[in-house]
């Protein structure tokens, strides 16, 4: 089935320091991603998306590109701060019987200062 | 304010009771969804609908039920807690088939 696999956490950095966390997805179809970012006491929100593949997503220095042939969708910051300390969500958007959001475990992030 | 409202925020009750968690949305999304997050698990999608006529169960249904009052409006009740439903729950709304999904802040729900 559908699936989302992102890897474990927790992550630990210092602050500007490079973060990847990995995600890749099983899917039938053609779905489009999604990161999320839940910051503690918060709901979740969006971080971006990529709807096709070789999209690349970006927002708050954030990137993450579609790669269809690798079926990944790593997240990537090139200097992270104590404020993006928070818990990562990947997700796939897909028709299976209705369009449904389907989220991995979540990789909890912590940047030290 | 903010866009989906849920309440309570946190409650506690005891195993056995029923429980209503509602949710509300000020978006004019047709579609609504409700999730549980435990820790390791992610979120899981218990029930969704995508307008008022319509309700469909998620992946973890059993031990849930819901109502779409209104296209604002989509509850979500625990007939019968039992302490494996502690969790914390969330509802989410979106208006279209690719789109983003938009978040209340939750209920964190303790059964004892």
């Amino acid at each position: 089935g559908d699936s989302v696999t992102q890897m474990e956490g927790p992550v630990t950095l210092s602050e500007e320091a490079f973060l990847t966390i990995n995600c890749t997805y099983t899917a039938t179809g053609y779905p489009s991603l999604f990161w999320y970012v839940q910051y503690p006491g918060e709901g979740l929100q969006l971080l971006l998306k990529a709807t096709k593949a070789d999209d690349k997503g970006s927002n708050k220095g954030f990137e993450a590109t579609y790669r269809k042939e690798t079926t990944s969708f790593h997240l990537e910051k090139g200097s992270v701060q104590v404020s993006d300390s928070a818990v990562y969500f990947c997700a796939l958007r897909v028709n299976t019987g209705g369009f449904k959001t389907i989220f991995g475990a979540g990789t909890r992030l912590f940047v030290k200062a | 304010d903010a866009d989906v409202t849920q309440t309570p925020r946190n409650r506690i009750t005891k195993t056995g009771k029923r429980i209503m968690l509602e949710c509300s949305q000020t978006k004019g999304h047709d579609r609504m969804y409700w999730y549980r997050q435990d820790p390791g698990l992610g979120l899981r999608l218990i029930y969704y609908s995508f307008d008022v006529k319509d309700i469909n169960k998620g992946e973890i249904s059993d031990g849930y039920s819901v109502s779409r009052q209104a296209q604002a409006k989509f509850s979500l009740s625990l007939e019968s807690a039992i302490p494996n439903q502690t969790a914390l729950y969330f509802c989410a709304t979106s208006d279209s088939d690719r789109a983003e999904a938009f978040f209340g802040q939750g209920t964190r729900l303790t059964v004892v």
